[in-house]
């Protein structure tokens, strides 16, 4: 079955300083990976993706993404955090071997909490 | 930047009533999706729709749930006979054809908080 694990359910960080937000997944085909956040009141937004290629990925606002295979794990990183990266980030995946099947499954979220 | 637009923000239903979700998805998608989060818990995938069938369903999306791409632009989520378990946040979503196997990213609205009495 598939299925991702977000364990932290907050992290806090200072501004300035890296933030990490684990991730780790369970799929039977190749895992297609995928990085959303959530703002209050808003849907889920896009972050960035690994299909295949380069295990560092680099999305929107500095963050990045580093897949590795042996340890089923994709976390969440930035350099420098900002008070406004504060916001519930959720990791997902599908089996990329599933064709036309697109659904994601999602881990539970982690609130980031950048503290000024 | 084009975005997935979802109405009404809020939807308070009495149970036993149908409730009707609407969602506009990006004009040049083809993929279409819904999932719902109940307060507290995951992301939950409903149902995805391409080519104006079906194309995946989870076990949630029984004979209470149904959808349709009623017109060019237009994707709903219909619920038949709610129940107080419905309550949730329902989130649409549409992802372009183009790449293989769905490596496009989904782009989600800002979801209906559906408030069931």
């Amino acid at each position: 079955a598939q299925s991702v694990a977000q364990p932290e359910d907050q992290v806090n960080v200072a501004e300035g300083n890296p933030l990490t937000v684990k991730c780790t997944y369970s799929v039977s085909g190749n895992p297609y990976l995928f990085w959303y956040v959530q703002y209050p009141n808003r849907g889920l937004q896009f972050l960035l993706k690994y299909i295949t290629g380069d295990n560092l990925v680099k999305g929107s606002y500095g963050f990045e993404a580093e897949f590795n295979k042996s340890q089923t794990s994709f976390h969440l990183k930035k350099p420098s955090a900002l008070v406004s990266d504060s916001a519930l980030y959720f990791c997902a995946v599908r089996d990329g071997d599933a064709g036309n099947n697109r659904k994601l499954i999602w881990g539970l979220g982690t609130s980031l909490a950048v503290n000024p | 930047e084009p975005e997935v637009t979802q109405t009404p923000s809020h939807q308070v239903t009495q149970m036993g009533q149908e409730v009707i979700l609407r969602c506009v998805p990006i004009s040049n998608h083809l993929y279409f999706y819904w999932y719902r989060q109940i307060l507290g818990q995951k992301v939950e995938f409903l149902v995805s729709f391409y080519n104006n069938e079906i194309s995946e369903k989870s076990e949630i999306f029984d004979d209470q749930f149904s959808v349709e791409r009623p017109d060019g632009s237009n994707f709903t989520l219909k619920i038949r006979s709610t129940k107080l378990e419905d309550s949730a946040m329902y989130f649409c979503a549409s992802s372009e054809a183009k790449g293989t196997h769905g490596d496009q990213p989904q782009h989600f609205g800002d979801g209906t908080r559906l408030s069931i009495l």
